[in-house]
């Protein structure tokens, strides 16, 4: 049981340049997020996948798109790389009770993260 | 104002010292709270969710105050292993599973 799993951890890209950040848990979690963090501030969330066939814009989404593949993917793309994205990038899981969405979180769990420097 | 705010620290801790910190949230919506433990360059970790009736675990507790919207962390005879950045979390209904996070505390213990 590998939990929540990322690749790759470490990328170094060119301005301009594209690339497809992959996220996968095998804990039949029906919810995913895709977030960034950036030195002193905290986690924000980029985008979010409710439920397998559901996607949903986050605090910071410009410059990026995602793709839920399944239930147990979630896709993070960087269309065309801007030195404003350089961040870490952790992709997480959750249960997400039905009917319990609306108003309570479950623990959400992490992978171990994306380095990523666009120059 | 920040939705989750935190005091960055570091807080330096002697060893079997007790620490206590505190976060602020700005929606009284809020229904889940929780404290992730984060390593230097690694993922965040669950510590402990919180509840209205306050909670222990080990010596680790954590107290909810709905009325003035702060969580606080407090942690008994400090070990080493203790030191990280402890984030502060709360999520915001209607979109209840979407999570809002603070900068974060950082701790240092030291012998």
């Amino acid at each position: 049981n590998a939990g929540v799993t990322q690749t790759p951890k470490f990328q170094v890209l060119k301005t301009g340049q594209s690339m497809t950040l992959q996220c996968a848990q095998d804990m039949n979690h029906n919810s995913m997020y895709w977030y960034r963090q950036d030195p002193g501030m905290g986690l924000r969330l980029i985008y979010y996948s409710a439920s397998e066939g559901t996607t949903d814009k986050g605090e910071v989404p410009n410059g990026y798109n995602v793709s839920r593949l399944n239930k147990r993917e979630f896709s993070l793309r960087l269309e065309s790389a801007a030195p404003s994205q350089t961040s870490v990038y952790f992709c997480a899981s959750s249960t997400t009770k039905t009917g319990e969405a609306r108003t309570r979180a479950d623990t959400q769990y992490f992978g171990p993260g994306t380095r990523l420097t666009v120059l | 104002r920040k939705e989750v705010e935190q005091d960055p620290g570091p807080f330096n801790v002697p060893e079997g010292a007790t620490v206590a910190f505190n976060c602020t949230y700005s929606n009284s919506a809020s229904q889940s709270f929780f404290w992730y433990r984060q390593d230097c360059r690694k993922e965040p970790k669950l510590l402990m969710s919180v509840y209205s009736s306050g909670n222990e675990d080990g010596r680790f507790t954590a107290q909810l105050n709905r009325a003035s919207q702060y969580i606080s962390l407090l942690i008994r005879d400090s070990k080493l292993s203790d030191s990280a950045t402890y984030l502060c979390v709360v999520n915001n209904p209607p979109a209840g599973n979407k999570l809002t996070f603070g900068g974060g505390t950082r701790v240092l213990v030291k012998p």
